[in-house]
């Protein structure tokens, strides 16, 4: 097993276009967290799943953000309508249980 | 909520020296998990060095150590035997009922030749 996996590395968009990120956990791992780091700021929490269950979402996923994981393998998030402010690093975490969280490398979203 | 603090935004330590870096949270929860999480330059995010609430004995991994302080609410992390290595960002992590986790800001700690 190579760790979570994060599709793309990079991705640049113009203003009020959508995105879509994918994550890939660890395979045994039922828990999938996403988060959201800005330049200089520590990771902050958007959503969870527990298998294909969303658990939990941050006020800070608006309306223009959707998470999804259909089967409880790996996980989307779509970002419709960027905005300048949605520029950041989309962090994926993954756990087998309330453990240690394995994070991917990112993927780093530009919003011209 | 649960915050967490790290008042020292950058450090530099001498290879082979000894660096502490400070953690403060603040939680009315009695039972959470502590981390530090190291992030390299360009590179993914990894965990040092955990930490439970209803241990007394502070956790210690190689080289890292931590001194927490539960009524303080104070979770500061040594780094003995400084590494090239060892330069990142370093983050301070609650995690609490909610399995997501809360981040402080981080600490980039250099370490010098």
């Amino acid at each position: 097993d190579t760790g979570v996996s994060q599709d793309p590395r990079h991705k640049i968009t113009k203003r009020g276009q959508n995105v879509t990120f994918r994550c890939d956990p660890i395979s045994e791992h039922n828990r999938l967290y996403w988060y959201r780091q800005t330049l200089g700021q520590g990771p902050e929490f958007l959503t969870y799943f527990q298998n294909e269950a969303q658990l939990e979402k941050s006020r800070l996923l608006s309306d223009r953000f959707s998470a999804e994981r259909p089967k409880g393998s790996f996980s989307t998030l779509e970002i419709q309508r960027t905005e300048q402010g949605d520029s950041a690093m989309y962090l994926c975490a993954s756990s087998f249980g309330p453990d240690e969280q394995f994070f991917g490398p990112g993927t780093r979203l530009t919003v011209l | 909520a649960q915050t967490v603090t790290q008042s020292q935004p950058e450090m530099s330590v001498q290879e082979a020296e000894t660096v502490t870096l400070s953690c403060t949270y603040d939680t009315s929860e009695n039972n959470y998990y502590l981390f530090w999480y190291k992030q390299p330059p360009s590179r993914q995010m990894i965990l040092v060095i955990r930490q439970e609430a209803y241990k007394q004995q502070n956790a210690t991994e190689n080289r890292f150590s931590v001194n927490f302080q539960k009524a303080a609410k104070s979770f500061s992390l040594k780094i003995s035997d400084s590494q090239l290595g060892d330069t990142a960002m370093y983050f301070c992590a609650f995690q609490g009922g909610s399995e997501k986790l809360v981040f402080g800001k981080g600490t980039k700690l250099t370490v010098n030749p």
